[in-house]
C-alpha cells in the first residue's frame, strides 16, 4: 500500500528565508502533484511532475521529483507572506488514484 | 471555464437527516472524484467514476453513503442517515481521462449535529 509522508507538517518562517518541504512516498511511481488550499478554500493545483528528474517553477516556488529516491521537493525562495497556506503532495498509486500527504502548514511571518 | 461546481457550500442538518450533495464537473473531463477531508484522516478518496461509471468505491464508509452519476455533466454524494461523524469538508473533483491533473471543486462543508 502506497504510503505518502510529508515534513514538516508546520513551518514557521520569517519573510525572505528559503526552505524546503520534502515529500517521500513508499513504493513506485513518476507522477506527483502538488497543490496548495488557503484556510476554508479548495485545493489549487501547482504542479505536476511526470517524470524522473522533472523540475518546475512558478515565482517563489520550484518542485523537484526524483523517482529513484521516492522523493520530490517545494524550495521557497525568500518567502513572502501571500504563500501562508498548506501544501500538499499527492501520488499516484495507479492509475488515477492520488494518496495525499498529511500536509504542511507553512506560516510565512513578517 | 467555471471550474468544478458544488452545492451547497455548507450544509448543517441533525443526525439522522437525508443529506445530498451535488456537483457539476469541468465540461469535457471524464472522470469525477468525491474526496472527504477532515483534520483526523486527511484527505480521502471516497469514490471515482469514469464515463459516468463507478470505477472504484473502496472508500465510501459505508452503506449510508451512495454517489451517483446520471449523466456526464452531474453527481451526486447522498448520506441516509447522517452521523456526527459525517461531519467533514467533501470535494469534488474531476480530470480529463482519470490519470490527468485533478481539479477540485470549492468543497461543501456539511456539519452534523
Amino acid at each position: 500500500e502506497l504510503k505518502v509522508e510529508q515534513n514538516p507538517l508546520f513551518l514557521s518562517m520569517q519573510e525572505g528565508k528559503n526552505y524546503t518541504i520534502y515529500c517521500n512516498y513508499s513504493t513506485t511511481s513518476d507522477r506527483l502533484y502538488w497543490y496548495r488550499q488557503d484556510p476554508g478554500k479548495s485545493l489549487e493545483s501547482l504542479f505536476v511532475l511526470l517524470s524522473n528528474g522533472a523540475v518546475k517553477q512558478e515565482g517563489r516556488l520550484m518542485a523537484s521529483l526524483d523517482t529513484k529516491a521516492r522523493l520530490s521537493t517545494l524550495h521557497i525562495t525568500a518567502a513572502v507572506h501571500d504563500l501562508s497556506a498548506t501544501y500538499f503532495c499527492a501520488v499516484d498509486s495507479s492509475s488515477y488514484k492520488l494518496i495525499f500527504g498529511s500536509g504542511t502548514r507553512l506560516l510565512v511571518r513578517p | 471555464d467555471a471550474g468544478v461546481i458544488q452545492s451547497p457550500r455548507h450544509e448543517v442538518t441533525e443526525m439522522g437527516q437525508e443529506v445530498t450533495l451535488r456537483c457539476k464537473p469541468i465540461s469535457g473531463h471524464n472522470s469525477l472524484f468525491w474526496y472527504r477531508q477532515t483534520m483526523m484522516r486527511g484527505l480521502e478518496l471516497l469514490i471515482y467514476f469514469n464515463n459516468n461509471v463507478p470505477i472504484d468505491d473502496s472508500g465510501m464508509p459505508e452503506d449510508r453513503f451512495s454517489a451517483k452519476m446520471p449523466n456526464a455533466s452531474f453527481s451526486t454524494l447522498k448520506i441516509q442517515p447522517s452521523e456526527p461523524r459525517d461531519s467533514a469538508v467533501y470535494f469534488c473533483a474531476s480530470s480529463f481521462q482519470g490519470y490527468y491533473e485533478q481539479y477540485f471543486g470549492p468543497g461543501t462543508r456539511l456539519t452534523v449535529t
